[in-house]
């Protein structure tokens, strides 16, 4: 079974540009998980999706940041006008239901670089 | 979700058994204890879960005692490549409260040759 695809691995944007994430969870998982480890800190919670649905976004910072996860294809990340404090790993996880125990399974993440 | 408290540190050498602890005091009685570990900058990895028997699976163990305010993680018998952060994380069951994977600082074990 493939695992949580992220793409691109790594992304490079100059400040002011947009950065657009891609995940793909793994097969049969509807439910899709965003986090962001910022250089040398721990992961931190950003948005929970369903297919269509936002459930979770307490963690999203409240400007620049959107996400979505369409009916169909993957699970995007957006972050409009960076700047370097956006630097960081971001790693997206999925799960087959909202069930907490059904774990979640990562991907390898995208590491964004903001010059 | 209820807090966690892991040591900062471990050494383990290799072929030993690695035991990690964690405490969580103030866990609900509908409350998960994950386990998860990130080896350098790569995606984290699930381990292993437990609401309160003892679970064991391909990669370790986990022992929860029986007023659930602790647990331990077991690495029977450690590689090189088990060297990475570990975390322990108690999780709610309810889809809005429980929806997120609270990580804190976690414990690095090394595991020496």
């Amino acid at each position: 079974n493939a695992g949580v695809m992220q793409n691109p691995r790594h992304l490079v944007r100059r400040r002011g540009q947009e950065a657009r994430l891609r995940c793909s969870p793994m097969k049969g998982h509807s439910h899709v998980y965003w986090y962001r480890q910022l250089p040398e800190e721990g992961l931190k919670f950003m948005v929970y999706l369903q297919k269509e649905n936002i459930i979770d976004e307490s963690g999203m910072p409240k400007e620049r940041f959107s996400a979505e996860f369409p009916k169909e294809g993957p699970s995007i990340l957006r972050i409009q006008q960076v700047v370097r404090g956006d630097s960081a790993a971001y790693f997206c996880a999925s799960s087959p239901t909202w069930d907490r125990r059904q774990p979640e399974y990562f991907g390898p993440g995208t590491r964004l670089t903001v010059t | 979700d209820a807090k966690t408290t892991q040591p900062p540190s471990m050494d383990c050498a290799e072929g030993r058994a690695a035991n990690l602890p964690c405490n969580h005091s103030t866990i609900s009685g509908n409350e998960y204890v994950y386990w998860y570990r990130q080896i350098h900058s790569q995606g984290p990895q699930y381990i292993i879960h437990g609401l309160k028997n003892n679970e064991t699976n391909e990669m370790a163990s986990l022992i929860i005692t029986e007023d659930r305010k602790s647990s331990t993680l077991i690495l029977p018998h450690a590689t090189l490549r088990d060297t990475a952060v570990y975390y322990c994380i108690v999780r709610g069951s309810q889809e809005t409260s429980g929806s997120r994977l609270t990580f804190g600082e976690g414990t690095q074990l090394t595991v020496n040759p």
